[in-house]
């Protein structure tokens, strides 16, 4: 596609329940990250694919946070028992390659947890 | 553990002025810095991208400067316009990672 697209791009869930948000990143980009911004912060790393795998995932903030990219495109970002603490943007992004190209970001979810 | 600091938090000025943002980061062992643009509930636009041995990028109205060795970089926003009301991020990837590390940004107001 012509850009990284994400959705939805909006999710309003309930405390407890399980939610998936889905990346697509510029064709042909290897690398793929996922980030969070809460409100009045810049973006927080939350993890970092090149290819089908997870090369970084330090930025995850606990074990109910889990993200796939089983084809080396599209990534789903899962986040299991959400608390309202979750609720900010999270954006996608993609490179070329990896860390000397410049990231692409796309419009984000914006998720609620009630 | 890098850390990115904005300075102005927010910056109001009247259309027609050349403008100067601040960034700074604490490890200078850097791959690149990253500005980027966010309109209010959309996406980051990537503006500029400084490699580590580059001291400037250009485009436009918009010229960042990179000083490695102490840790800042600005980008300088010529003939300010309406249209540059966003908040402008900074941010850099370290040697040891692939991540962003982002500052709070900076926002800004062009008034007609």
């Amino acid at each position: 596609g012509a850009g990284v697209s994400q959705t939805p791009s909006n999710k309003v869930t309930e405390k407890g329940k399980y939610v998936e948000l889905r990346c697509d990143p510029i064709s042909g980009h290897t690398a793929l990250y996922w980030y969070r911004q809460s409100l009045g912060q810049g973006p927080e790393f939350l993890i970092y694919f090149q290819g089908t795998g997870a090369a970084d995932d330090s930025g995850l903030p606990n074990d109910r946070f889990f993200a796939v990219r089983p084809e080396g495109s599209v990534s789903t970002l899962k986040i299991q028992r959400t608390e309202r603490g979750d609720s900010a943007v999270y954006l996608c992004a993609s490179s070329a390659q990896g860390n000397t190209e410049t990231q692409y970001f796309g419009p984000g979810t914006r998720l609620l947890v009630l | 553990k890098q850390e990115v600091t904005q300075i102005p938090a927010a910056l109001s000025v009247p259309e027609g002025e050349n403008l100067v943002l601040n960034c700074s980061f604490t490890d200078s062992a850097i791959y690149n810095l990253q500005w980027f643009r966010q309109d209010p509930g959309k996406g980051l636009t990537s503006l500029l991208l400084i490699q580590s041995s580059q001291r400037e990028q250009t485009s436009g109205r918009l010229n960042a400067s990179l000083d490695k060795s102490s840790g800042r970089s600005t980008l300088y926003i010529a003939a300010s316009q309406p249209g540059d009301s966003a908040t402008y991020l900074c941010a850099v990837i370290s040697n040891s990672g692939y991540a962003l590390n982002f500052g709070k940004g900076t926002s800004l107001l062009v008034t007609p």
